[in-house]
């Protein structure tokens, strides 16, 4: 079974640019999470999307913003890009809601910014 | 709101011996409480996780985590670290209470050094 899919691997951008990062969860799945993990700043709570609508998000500016498609996949859009968006950004998805819920994770995209 | 504390950024031990990384929450309600692990370059890989059931947990290789109540912890331990244990450890709360949020909260992490 395939697990958590993430592309690109790696991203270079300018500054001011967009950037669009994409997500494939494990079949079945209908629960999409997107965090950031900064140097220096640990993992940070970006999105949470289940059943193609956006559940929560995290303390993050408008410029972070996404959309989860009918097939489950989903996109994270950052606009206006600044220096401090580099980080890696890790998706994950899940096939339950609750307390529980364990999140399986993909590998990441590494986001550069120049 | 929940949060999570990691006591420790980076532990060093020598291969063979005893692993303690150590883990303070708080929560408003009975919380769900994992383990991932994050090898170089790779995702995130759960190790354990508390859901209530049973106060000690074992998780994937030789990993375990007692869930203490009364001192709001939950520190993961291993008996007798091998090399390939080398990584990076994060205690995760989930903030899901009923559904309601469902999104996990990640300590800063801990670095695992292994020495031979």
């Amino acid at each position: 079974e395939a697990g958590v899919t993430q592309s690109p691997t790696h991203l270079i951008k300018t500054r001011g640019q967009q950037a669009t990062l994409r997500c494939s969860p494990i079949s079945g799945h209908t629960s999409v999470y997107w965090y950031q993990q900064a140097l220096g700043l640990g993992l940070q709570f970006l999105l949470w999307y289940d059943e193609g609508e956006e559940r929560n998000r995290g303390n993050f500016p408008p410029r972070f913003s996404g959309r989860q498609f009918p097939n489950y996949s989903s996109e994270l859009n950052v606009n206006a890009l600044e220096l401090e968006d580099s980080a890696l950004y890790l998706c994950a998805s899940s096939g339950e809601t609750g307390v529980n819920t364990e999140a399986f994770f993909g590998q990441g995209t590494r986001l550069t910014v120049v | 709101a929940q949060s999570v504390t990691q006591l420790d950024s980076h532990v060093s031990v020598s291969e063979g011996t005893p692993v303690l990384l150590r883990c303070n929450y708080s929560s408003s309600y009975s919380p769900s409480l994992f383990w991932y692990v994050q090898h170089p370059n790779k995702g995130l890989q759960l190790l354990l996780k508390y859901t209530s059931a049973a106060t000690l947990v074992k998780g994937i290789n030789g990993f375990e985590a007692e869930f203490k109540k009364s001192e709001t912890s939950f520190h993961l331990t291993k008996p007798s670290a091998h090399m390939s244990d080398a990584a990076e450890y994060f205690c995760v709360v989930s903030d899901g209470y009923g559904g309601a949020t469902n999104k996990l909260i990640f300590g800063t992490g801990t670095l695992l050094a292994v020495q031979p």
